[in-house]
């Protein structure tokens, strides 16, 4: 069983352009967070989504930052003119039921030029 | 809300010496911990969880933790450590919210140095 994968592992981008960030849960996986570690932090929790659904977005910045996870496919975590200050490691993690482990993918660096 | 604070952004330890590595919670309802560790450019991976069974905890490679309530803390140990302990070390804290899922929240990591 393939873990959770994220592509692509190492983004970057100029200031003002968007970044799209793709996870694909483990197989069986309806449930996805997304979180961020800024340089020297621990990660910070972004968004919980369903399949089709977000359950809570209370770590997501209010502008620019959206999150979707569709029917078929992977999650998106999707940046619109992207700052500086967005330059971070975004990681994507599934889990079987809500109540359940998370399993991390390996992230993906965004760096902002 | 809930918190952790890991104690030493950086620990080194000589190769067979023990490891303890240092995690404080804030919590307002009985929580779950948890240790990750991270190696260089790759995901998290869990070490070990409390959940409110026993306090003691054991984890893979011969990590574990205590949960002691009385001291909010919940540290990390392994008797030896091995050059393949380097990495970082997160410990993290959730609650349960509505609907039961674990919103994470992470401590800002420790970098586990062995030195042979």
């Amino acid at each position: 069983n393939a873990g959770v994968m994220q592509n692509p592992r190492h983004l970057v981008r100029r200031r003002g352009q968007e970044a799209r960030l793709r996870c694909s849960p483990m197989k069986g996986h309806s449930h996805v967070y997304w979180y961020r570690q800024l340089p020297e932090e621990g990660l910070k929790f972004m968004v919980y989504l369903q399949k089709e659904n977000i359950i809570d977005e209370s770590g997501m910045p209010k502008e620019r930052f959206s999150a979707e996870f569709p029917k078929e496919g992977p999650s998106i975590l999707r940046i619109q003119q992207v700052v500086r200050g967005d330059s971070a490691a975004y990681f994507c993690a599934s889990s079987p039921t809500p109540d359940n482990e998370q399993f991390f993918g390996p992230g993906t660096r965004l760096t902002v030029l | 809300a809930q918190s952790v604070t890991q104690l030493g952004s950086h620990v080194s330890v000589s190769e067979g010496a023990l490891v303890l590595l240092r995690c404080n919670y804030s919590s307002s309802v009985p929580p779950y911990l948890f240790w990750y560790v991270q190696y260089p450019n790759q995901g998290l991976q869990l070490l070990l969880k409390y959940t409110s069974a026993a306090t003691l905890v054991k984890g893979i490679n011969g990590f574990e933790a205590e949960f002691k309530k009385s001291e909010t803390s919940f540290h990390l140990t392994k008797p030896s450590a091995h050059m393949s302990d380097a990495a970082e070390y997160f410990c993290a804290v959730s609650d349960r919210y509505s609907g039961g899922y674990q919103k994470v929240t992470f401590g800002t990591g420790t970098k586990l140095q062995v030195i042979p």
